[in-house]
C-alpha cells in the first residue's frame, strides 16, 4: 500500500520560501509509472492544482504559480519536493502531495499525503 | 471562482438519492477530458470516488455512480447513509487554461 507523508515547516514568513518535502512508502517514485503531484487547499479557493515531477525530473506547473513554484525529485530518498517563493497570506493552505498514473488526458490522483498546514505570518 | 461549478450543498434523508452536478465548458469537460469525483470527510485528505466519468475505484460502494454529458458531469448517491455525509469535489483539465481544474466542493448533509 502505497502512503505519501508531507513534512516541513508549518509557519512561514511573508516574502519567505515555503519548503516541504513528501516521502513516499510503499513503492518506488522511481518506477516511472507516475507523476508526483502538490495540491494545496485553502477556505477561500479550495483545492488548486500547484503542479507534478516525473521520476525523470521534468515538470508541470499551474500558470498561475508557475514562477514561484520549484517541484524537485530525489530518487535516492524517495522523495519529492516543493519550493514556493515570495509567499503572502494568500498561500496559507493545507498542502496534500499526491499520485496520479501516467495516462493520455488527465489522469485522476489515486493516492493522497495526509496534508500539512503552513501558514504565512509574520 | 471555480472553473467548474459545483452547488455549495444538497442534503438528503438516509436511504434517498441525491445528486451533485459539475458544470464545465467547451475547454474542459465538453471538450472530453475525464472527469473525476472525490470525497473528503471532515478533517482528511480527498479521496478518490468516480475516475474517468463513471468509473469506481476497487472498494468504493456501488451506491456511488458518476456520469458525463455535453459540458456537465454527475455524482449520484443512491441509499444515503450517514457516513456519506461529507465534501465532494470534481476535478477535470481545462485547455485553454493549460491547468488541472477543481470544482468548489459540495457538502452533502444526511438529514
Amino acid at each position: 500500500q502505497v502512503q505519501l507523508q508531507e513534512s516541513g515547516p508549518g509557519l512561514v514568513k511573508p516574502s519567505q520560501t515555503l519548503s516541504l518535502t513528501c516521502t513516499v512508502s510503499g513503492g518506488s517514485i522511481s518506477s516511472g509509472s507516475y507523476y508526483w503531484s502538490w495540491i494545496r487547499q485553502s477556505a477561500g479557493k479550495g483545492l488548486e492544482w500547484i503542479g507534478r515531477i516525473y521520476t525523470s525530473g521534468s515538470t508541470r506547473h499551474n500558470p498561475s504559480l508557475k514562477s514561484r513554484v520549484t517541484i524537485s525529485v530525489d530518487t535516492s530518498k524517495n522523495q519529492f519536493s516543493l519550493k514556493l517563493s515570495s509567499v503572502t497570506a494568500a498561500d496559507t493552505a493545507v498542502y496534500y502531495c499526491a499520485r496520479s498514473i501516467v495516462a493520455a488526458g488527465t489522469p485522476p490522483f489515486d493516492y493522497w499525503g495526509q496534508g500539512t498546514l503552513v501558514t504565512v505570518s509574520s | 471562482q471555480s472553473v467548474l461549478t459545483q452547488p455549495p450543498s444538497v442534503s438528503g434523508a438516509p436511504g434517498q438519492r441525491v445528486t451533485i452536478s459539475c458544470t464545465g465548458s467547451s475547454s474542459n469537460i465538453g471538450a472530453g477530458y475525464d472527469v473525476h469525483w472525490y470525497q473528503q470527510l471532515p478533517g482528511t485528505a480527498p479521496n478518490l470516488l468516480i475516475y474517468g466519468n463513471f468509473n469506481r475505484p476497487s472498494g468504493v460502494p456501488d451506491r456511488f455512480s458518476g456520469s458525463q454529458s455535453g459540458t456537465s458531469a454527475s455524482l449520484a448517491i443512491t441509499g444515503l447513509q450517514a457516513e456519506d455525509e461529507a465534501d465532494y469535489y470534481c476535478q477535470s483539465y481545462d485547455s485553454s487554461l493549460s491547468n488541472v481544474v477543481f470544482g468548489g466542493g459540495t457538502k452533502v448533509t444526511v438529514l
